[in-house]
């Protein structure tokens, strides 16, 4: 079975550009999670969907970020317009329902993003 | 509201033993570990609940401590393979999905 899939895996891109990142999960997985992740920062959680549907997005760090799963199998990240601070590994993770809480994530390979 | 990880970072030779800890400044109702080697992506390692119910890869084992609010991840018998960052994330009764993530203990195994 793939893993979760995610494109471009790097990104380089001039400051005021807008950027896209595109994941696809695990077929059959309910749960979509998008992750940040920065040396100073850590791992953080910007947005998860369930059954393609946003659940949480506290994390979303302002409007400048959005993201959408229009169908099970693909969901996007979007950044517009992207700034230095943006530069970061995106992680796209995708998890089965679970038995009650007991859940375990697959994470993509990522995208690292440069933002000059 | 961050979890704190110790150590931050951790050297063993191969065949030694190590824990790392996870803090929680908050009540405790999950605790998940994973393991990123470098350049890669986490992988899960175990999830451990309040009371009691837990899964995880057998190599692997890990406390719950919840007066402490705390959980503890046991490395025995290292092995080369053993290297990387361990995070802790944790979750909370309301909302078990959204995870919160220590900075990450660092672990290198040497031959």
């Amino acid at each position: 079975d793939a893993g979760v899939i995610q494109s471009p895996r790097h990104e380089v891109t001039e400051m005021g550009q807008e950027v896209t990142l595109r994941c696809k999960p695990i077929s059959g997985h309910d749960y979509l999670f998008w992750y940040r992740q920065t040396m100073m920062r850590g791992l953080e959680l910007l947005i998860y969907f369930n059954n393609n549907v946003p659940i949480d997005d506290s994390g979303m760090p302002e409007d400048r970020f959005s993201a959408k799963m229009p169908n099970a199998s693909f969901s996007t990240l979007k950044i517009q317009p992207s700034e230095p601070r943006d530069s970061a590994v995106y992680f796209c993770a995708s998890s089965r329902a679970g038995t009650g809480a007991i859940y375990e994530q697959y994470f993509g390979p990522g995208t690292r993003l440069t933002v000059t | 509201q961050q979890p704190v990880q110790s150590p931050q970072a951790v050297i063993l030779r191969e065949g030694e033993d190590a824990v790392i800890n996870c803090s929680s400044s908050k009540a405790l109702y999950s605790v998940h570990w994973y393991r990123q080697k470098h350049g890669e992506a986490p992988v899960f390692l175990m999830i451990l609940l309040k009371g009691g119910e837990q899964k995880g890869h057998d190599k692997i084992s890990a406390s719950f401590n919840e007066k402490k609010q705390q959980s503890s991840l046991y490395l025995t018998a290292s092995q080369l393979s053993y290297s990387g960052t361990y995070f802790c994330g944790t979750g909370d009764a309301g909302n078990n999905r959204k995870l919160i993530w220590g900075l990450g203990t660092s672990l290198a195994v040497n031959p």
